[in-house]
């Protein structure tokens, strides 16, 4: 089976800088993604590292340690809109394409 | 471009009912898959089907059951419903492109309440 660990909750001001941290354990590994969702609203895609190191996309980055089985979502200049919760998901080379999602991080950014 | 769309927003059934939501996917997407996500809880996958043909089962009961059209819209039905059904149920396309990232896009979701 798989499973991925993430805090429940961070806190921040905004124009802070903010990480939130993802262990995973799986039978198979193909690559480690994030999700935004927002209150009521749909996840939506921020970005997916499937080899070890930094990629970057704007205001957030996305890092992965294959052998460490550890990644992080790093959001910088953080705004208002930022508030919301944040999935990371793994896809396993099983043939099945749909992802294992962890619990999520609610990120409340504060004035 | 119109994304993934899902009926009905809400619904509201009681216990032992069943129900049937219902998914386009984005235009040339090919893959469905679908996910419940309970308050507080990330999305738990349910089905994937690719091309009409069910390519993935989570760990749901058979109460369960899924299936994709040939204009790759999709409909997950739910029988003999439980209080525990109560959750959002999203609907989820992609190009099921066989390298990564095969982006997921998600519609707005189906809200069900089990009375």
């Amino acid at each position: 089976g798989q499973s991925l660990e993430q805090p429940s909750e961070v806190t921040a001001v905004e124009g802070a800088i903010v990480q939130i941290n993802c262990t995973y354990q799986t039978s198979g590994f193909y690559g480690l993604s994030w999700y935004q969702q927002h209150d009521g609203g749909a996840p939506t895609f921020l970005s997916y590292n499937a080899l070890d190191g930094l990629e970057e996309t704007g205001r957030f980055s996305s890092f992965l340690s294959r052998s460490d089985s550890y990644g992080y979502l790093l959001l910088q200049e953080l705004q208002m809109k930022d508030s919301a919760s944040y999935f990371c998901a793994v896809k396993v080379d099983t043939g099945r394409r749909a992802l294992t999602f962890g619990s999520g991080t609610r990120l409340q950014v504060q004035p | 471009d119109a994304g993934v769309t899902q009926s009905p927003t809400h619904l509201i059934k009681t216990r032992g009912q069943h129900v049937t939501l219902r998914c386009s996917p984005i235009s040339g997407h090919k893959s469905v898959s679908w996910y419940q996500q309970v308050l507080g809880q990330g999305p738990q996958f349910i089905f994937q089907y690719y091309e009409k043909e069910e390519r993935g089962r989570g760990n749901f009961p058979d109460r369960f059951s899924a299936r994709q059209f040939p204009n790759y819209s999709s409909e997950l039905n739910v029988n003999a419903l439980l209080l525990g059904d109560s959750a959002l149920y999203l609907c989820a396309s992609s190009l099921a492109r066989s390298r990564a990232p095969d982006t997921q896009y998600f519609g707005p979701g189906t809200r069900l309440t089990v009375l």
